[in-house]
């Protein structure tokens, strides 16, 4: 079985802070893992994902993501947050064999001036 | 973006009464999934779909049917909704052990 666990409901933080969000996942298996963000009143949107090869990964905007095979995790971070970074972040696992992706219950980021 | 569309886009329904919503994909994907998101619960898998006629169940699937008769659609059907269905209803689609992508939601309200 597969699961995600994200640490932190919320996250509360000011503009142009360093914000990380946690992600610990659970496979037996070889795992894919993704990092989703959703604004308000729209779909998910594919943030930055790691199948294969270096462990840290990077999104256009700033944000990167360390997969960390030890500590089963893969903690988003970003050295300095935007207003508009605010928004709901999910994190998700799919692993070789499995035809699911199972997500985290996600985690508020709110980025205050 | 890949193409998928979701309708409609808003419903509200009686309790009691049969809910179709629809999922229409452009990407020739192999899988589908319906998820519902409610808050402090995250994205939950009702039903998915490997191919044309091939579903199977997620973690909440009691109440809910899904159909897949071609490659580009997938629709999950609400036998006779009740208020506990009331939620955000998310589709999906992949190919492989990649990632997914979302269609924009529908919001259904079941009164």
């Amino acid at each position: 079985a597969q699961s995600v666990t994200q640490l932190d409901s919320q996250v509360p933080v000011f503009e142009e802070a360093p914000v990380e969000l946690r992600c610990n996942y659970s496979s037996s298996v070889s795992v894919y893992l993704f990092w989703y963000v959703q604004y308000p009143n729209q779909g998910l949107q594919l943030l930055l994902k790691y199948l294969s090869g270096s462990t840290l990964v990077e999104s256009i905007n700033g944000f990167e993501a360390e997969f960390n095979k030890s500590q089963t995790s893969f903690h988003l971070r970003k050295p300095s947050v935007h207003i508009s970074d605010t928004a709901e972040y999910f994190c998700a696992v799919t692993s070789s064999g499995y035809s699911t992706l199972t997500f985290g219950k996600g985690t508020m980021l709110l980025v205050s001036p | 973006d890949a193409g998928i569309t979701q309708s409609p886009r808003h419903k509200v329904t009686e309790t009691g009464t049969p809910v179709t919503l629809r999922c229409h994909q452009t990407e020739n994907h192999r899988y589908m999934y319906w998820y519902r998101q409610d808050p402090g619960h995250g994205l939950r898998l009702i039903h998915y779909s490997y191919g044309v006629k091939d579903t199977d169940k997620g973690e909440v699937s009691d109440g809910y049917s899904v159909s897949r008769s071609k490659t580009e659609d997938f629709l999950l059907t609400l036998e006779s909704a009740t208020s506990s269905q009331t939620s955000v209803y998310f589709c999906a689609s992949r190919t492989g052990n990649t990632e997914a992508f979302f269609g924009q939601g529908t919001r259904l309200t079941v009164v």
